[in-house]
């Protein structure tokens, strides 16, 4: 059973481009969580879909970001016009059904704007 | 929203010896309490969860306790091995979102 996929797993951009990070969740899984991780933090909660569905968006800037999870597809988080302050390693997560808390992570795509 | 403090930041302790880990939180509507291991560039990896109507559990060298009233729990590793050197989070939450901590250093020192 494959786990969470990402890719890419590196990603550079040249500021004012657009960044989209990929996110297939475990085989069965229908709940997506994006996390972002500036160097030597924790990881900070940006968004909770579900197939067509954003249920919490709390964590996501007001500007320039955007995500999706389609019924067909992967999840995509997009970063529109991206600034250096955007480089971070960003971490999705599936669990597989409504209620169901434990969330496991794919390997993350570190971003580099340049 | 959840504020999560943990303690220490850096923990460095002798092969064989044990290691704890304290994580506070201040919603008390978290009922979901899992500790992450990660280590350099790698994925976050579960090692050990604990739900809120239960106060400890134990995985062979890994255990965490849970004391809801004083809103804290916290990782013990016993018997620690220079592969447990990592960065381990707590993330206290719920299905909706987990909310990390900063994050502890240890460092098993062969």
């Amino acid at each position: 059973n494959a786990g969470v996929m990402q890719n890419p797993r590196h990603l550079v951009r040249r500021r004012g481009q657009e960044a989209r990070l990929r996110c297939s969740p475990m085989k069965g899984h229908s709940h997506v969580y994006w996390y972002r991780q500036l160097p030597e933090e924790g990881l900070k909660f940006m968004v909770y879909l579900q197939k067509e569905n954003i249920i919490d968006e709390s964590g996501m800037p007001k500007e320039r970001f955007s995500a999706e999870f389609p019924k067909e597809g992967p999840s995509i988080l997009r970063i529109q016009q991206v600034v250096r302050g955007d480089s971070a390693a960003y971490f999705c997560a599936s669990s597989p059904f409504e209620g169901t808390d434990t969330q496991y992570f794919g390997p993350g795509t570190r971003l580099t704007v340049l | 929203g959840e504020n999560v403090e943990q303690h220490p930041s850096t923990l460095s302790v002798q092969e064989g010896d044990s290691a704890v880990i304290k994580c506070t939180y201040s919603d008390s509507a978290s009922n979901y309490f899992p500790w992450y291991k990660q280590e350099l560039g790698k994925r976050p990896q579960l090692i050990i969860d604990i739900r809120s109507n239960v106060g400890e559990k134990k995985d062979q060298r890994i255990a965490v306790t849970l004391n809801k009233t004083a809103k804290h729990f916290s990782l013990h590793i016993t018997e620690t091995q220079p592969e447990d050197s990592a960065v381990y989070f707590c993330a206290p939450g719920s299905a909706r979102q987990l909310t990390f901590g900063s994050g502890t250093q240890l460092t098993v020192l062969p």
